[in-house]
């Protein structure tokens, strides 16, 4: 079973930049894909984009398109989430998840870290 | 923009059953969109109970059940335990490709 370890919380300015890493504990690390998902206080859950361990595929939510850029290390076995030009209403805890991938499809929020709050404030 | 749907609020008595559905405004909820809902207790990370529409993780309880039901995607919790107290979110793959997820406003369950 798939055990994800995040980094811890973040205070940024308006106009930083934040960078998450999301550790997998599964040595079978490209054999998954991870998504990254966000909680606004008190708000329900939004999806934010998903990358391939295997191949470093990228999808993104278009509004977060231009802002948002994940990334893999895999001899780390971690997973990065980059946002750049941070607004206050980015301020959530980010969630990474997990599934496995077969060779026809992947398995997308069976596992899941336990979130780093981000705080955006002047 | 697409629009999940779910319920507000429910209310289900101890040992009750209840149903929480998921409708998408762009049309009716089919497996293709892999229908998939997560549990969220106050102050904890999400957990996914059901995927695919309607099957289980290994550590989600049988009184869980997930179904396809005139055109929305429904959850249904036979036997309600207090601790099934909690959020529950649905999420649909739109594109088939991982591509764009969305989450409904999710249902906050009460068992009272």
């Amino acid at each position: 079973q798939m055990h994800l370890v995040q980094s811890g919380p973040e205070f940024k300015k308006p106009g930083a930049s934040v960078t998450i890493s999301c550790k997998a504990s599964d040595y079978t690390f490209s054999y998954y894909s991870f998504v990254w998902v966000r909680q606004a206080p008190g708000k329900g859950l939004e999806w934010m984009g998903w990358i391939s361990a295997k191949d470093g595929d990228t999808k993104y939510e278009s509004d977060l398109q231009g802002r948002l850029t994940l990334s893999t290390d895999t001899s780390a076995t971690t997973v990065y989430m980059e946002l750049r030009n941070l607004r206050s209403d980015d301020a959530a805890t980010y969630f990474c998840a997990s599934g496995y991938c077969s060779s026809v499809t992947c398995r997308t929020f069976d596992y899941w870290g336990p979130g780093t709050p981000v705080t955006v404030s002047s | 923009q697409t629009v999940v749907t779910q319920e507000p609020s429910l209310t289900v008595s101890p040992g009750g059953t209840v149903t929480l559905t998921c409708a998408s405004t762009a049309g009716p909820v089919i497996s293709d969109h892999s229908p998939t809902w997560i549990q969220q207790k106050p102050g904890q990370a999400p957990r996914s109970l059901i995927y695919g529409a309607n099957r289980r993780q290994s550590w989600t309880p049988a009184r869980f059940s997930g179904s396809l039901l005139g055109g929305k995607a429904a959850l249904t919790l036979s036997g309600a335990q207090p601790e099934d107290e909690a959020d529950y979110y649905c999420v649909l793959d739109y594109t088939g490709r991982q591509a764009h997820w969305v989450f409904g406003g999710g249902t906050k369950l009460t068992v009272l």
